[in-house]
């Protein structure tokens, strides 16, 4: 099974900041990469997905980059509704593994 | 507009089988895989299983060999998801969801069905 790292676990910031979240598979796999945030009591939703493709409806200040085994989850500028956890997943090979999440939090 | 909706919570007793269906509509069933995913109280997401209805081919995760089954029915648009000899840990929320596209992305999911496990 391929393994997610996904870091940091929680992370503290302010509305306006720029925040990134990191995910390293444990063996390549292309751009087979995707992005889902959750919010409490709800099902996760789609963000980006092949790496770096924003899902259609989706706000430009989320973004992603990277291929192979080094991939970047940005929130260029956060909003009050983007506090939610994060989860990063593979989809280059069944089973298709996530990331344990990254809780965003407001300071 | 694809929208899955998924039966009702379930409290079962251990040893016991859940069966959890998830209806599609909006658009065509024979076209992307179904995949299912669940989270404990809690924890993260986990990936249980997948099934392309178009094919019947079925993928499960390691650890439920031999007391998970996907199924589908094309002529209603279901899928199904049964796990057997369930114990506390397999309570969670069941999410199906459609696997689909150029990176096997997720969407959109279903509402989620709350397995209870507890005797």
């Amino acid at each position: 099974d391929i393994q997610m790292t996904q870091s940091p676990s929680s992370l503290s910031a302010s509305v306006g900041d720029r925040v990134t979240i990191t995910c390293r598979p444990s063996q390549t796999i292309s751009t087979y990469l995707n992005w889902y945030q959750q919010k409490p009591g709800q099902a996760p939703k789609l963000l980006i997905f092949g790496a770096s493709s924003l899902q259609s409806g989706i706000p430009s200040r989320f973004s992603g980059s990277g291929s192979g085994t080094d991939f970047t989850f940005t929130i260029s500028s956060l909003q009050p509704e983007d506090f939610a956890t994060y989860y990063c997943q593979q989809s280059y090979d069944t089973p298709f593994t996530f990331g344990q999440g990254t809780r965003l939090e407001i300071k | 507009q694809v929208q899955l909706v998924q039966s009702g919570a379930e409290v079962k007793k251990p040893g016991s089988s859940v069966k959890v269906s998830c209806k599609a509509s909006g658009g065509s069933f024979t076209s992307y895989a179904i995949s299912w995913v669940r989270q404990a109280p809690g924890q993260g997401l986990e990936w249980v299983g997948r099934i392309i209805p178009l094919l019947g081919m079925t993928h499960y995760a390691q650890k439920f060999q031999g007391r998970l089954t996907v199924t589908a029915d094309k002529s209603t648009s279901t899928a199904y998801m049964e796990l057997g000899s369930l114990i506390s840990d397999d309570t969670a929320v069941y999410y199906c969801v459609r696997d689909h596209g150029t990176s096997n992305q997720f969407d959109p999911w279903g509402q989620g069905t709350l397995v209870t496990v507890s005797s």
